[in-house]
């Protein structure tokens, strides 16, 4: 399985940008690299996910380096509603069917716990 | 809400006792994933199941089963309890897509001790 490697926590004052870093050097050309988060006491949220381009949304955007083996989620202004684990993740174990659907399942590492200060 | 629905969100109970947590995927979804989280252990992948079969299988105990039924609501039995099945067991669901571009939708979780 392909593996990730993130700092164990980051802290970040309200309003100001965080870059959430990925370190992932053993990718597949194949693997998705997603990003969830988990708020306190609360189930994992999506958050974004990409393949080789850098990718915007509402929540954030992901920066892939272009030999994908590190990527970077940011935050353009945090706000305390952001504090939260954060995992970076690459799909695997993927099969397909003849209809081409994935029965790949997430595994998740320790994740950067995020700090933000008011 | 991701529309992910677990039951109950609290569960107390004894050692040596058995129990279901239930989840309700969201409405369309055909893929069902179960995870146990705890402090010293982190999220860890139970087994998933696609549209009533099972499909990938993690660190899931013998003593644990679980299975999906038509409706793809899905069930994760629970026995002969011990203290270290203390726990978050989360339920996630997905549409079942092509590739690595498929979301997971996580519920709320059900809050498992036992005592």
């Amino acid at each position: 399985d392909a593996k990730t490697t993130q700092p164990n926590s980051m802290e970040s004052n309200e309003e100001e940008p965080v870059h959430l870093p990925c370190n992932h050097s053993t990718i597949s050309g194949t693997d998705y690299i997603h990003w969830y988060r988990q708020l306190p006491s609360q189930g994992p949220e999506y958050v974004i996910h990409g393949l080789t381009s850098n990718v915007n949304n509402r929540m954030a955007s992901l920066a892939i380096a272009e030999d994908r083996k590190s990527s970077t989620l940011i935050l353009h202004r945090a706000t305390l509603r952001d504090a939260a684990v954060y995992y970076c993740i690459l799909r695997d174990d993927f099969r397909f069917d003849a209809g081409g659907t994935s029965y790949g399942k997430l595994t998740f590492g320790q994740g950067t716990i995020l700090t933000v200060h008011p | 809400d991701s529309g992910v629905t677990q039951t109950p969100k609290h569960l107390i109970t004894a050692t040596g006792q058995r129990v279901t947590l239930r989840c309700s995927p969201r409405s369309g979804d055909l893929s069902v994933y179960w995870y146990q989280q705890s402090l010293d252990q982190g999220l860890q992948f139970l087994i998933q199941y696609y549209n009533g079969e099972e499909r990938a299988k993690g660190n899931i105990l013998e003593r644990f089963s679980a299975q999906q039924f038509p409706d793809l609501h899905s069930e994760l039995n629970l026995s002969s309890l011990e203290l270290g099945d203390s726990a978050l067991y989360f339920c996630a669901s997905s549409v079942a897509g092509t590739g690595g571009n498929e979301k997971l939708f996580f519920g709320s979780g059900t809050q498992l001790s036992v005592l």
